[in-house]
């Protein structure tokens, strides 16, 4: 799997957008990139997921540039409960492990 | 659905004892995966299991450590015997499907040896 590499932290006032930049150079045509979250004490929680094209969901949008080498999830009206380590992951689609890296540290700050 | 259940919550226990965590998975889902999280080294893929049979075990750190899965429903971590630097957050998560994109984890069992 392609290496990420993520801000270890990042501040957010509440109600405004959170963009979370990742970074991975050496990723193949054939890796996804995968977001998830981690509240404190909880398990890792899926975010969402895409290849080339830009995604969104109920919870956010990712925006991958056109050469896939970085990747912004992008929480568009950040609250409190928003504040969690943030993954970027990549990985072949058929692969069954994920590997977690450091992430990013988001606090959310009224 | 009540999600991935893990048991217990908190565990604690002297060096050289038994530890077994426990965890049933989301009915229907055929992956499930054994994870320890510890600030040192963050989140670390253990051990998968697929339709009950363990495909790799790669991450499992030493003999002291072993993993079940005697039915769909019902999965099983054992250190024996456990040591201090076991100590860490275990997390069992499962899925459904060849490269599902969406894991669920359980909320984990923190795991203290003395």
């Amino acid at each position: 799997d392609a290496k990420t590499t993520q801000p270890p932290s990042m501040d957010c006032a509440e109600g405004r957008a959170a963009n979370l930049p990742c970074n991975h150079s050496t990723i193949s045509g054939n890796e996804y990139v995968y977001w998830y979250r981690q509240i404190h004490s909880q398990g890792p929680q899926y975010i969402i997921h895409g290849l080339k094209n830009n995604e969104t969901n109920e919870m956010a949008s990712l925006i991958i540039t056109e050469d896939r080498k970085s990747s912004t999830l992008i929480l568009p009206h950040a609250t409190l409960r928003d504040t969690a380590v943030y993954y970027c992951i990549v990985r072949v689609y058929n692969f069954n492990k994920f590997y977690f890296g450091s992430g990013t540290k988001l606090n959310v700050k009224p | 659905d009540a999600g991935v259940i893990q048991s217990p919550r908190h565990e604690v226990t002297e060096m050289g004892q038994e530890v077994t965590l426990r965890c049933k998975p989301i009915s229907g889902h055929d992956y499930l995966f054994w994870y320890r999280q510890t600030m040192m080294r963050g989140l670390e893929l253990l051990i998968y299991f697929n339709n009950n049979v363990p495909i790799d075990d790669s991450g499992m750190p030493e003999d002291r450590f072993s993993a079940k899965m005697p039915n769909a429903s019902f999965s099983t971590l054992k250190i024996q015997p456990s040591e201090p630097r076991d100590s860490a957050v275990y997390f069992c998560a499962s899925s459904f499907g060849q490269g599902a994109r969406r894991y669920t984890f359980g909320s984990g069992t923190r795991l203290t040896v003395v």
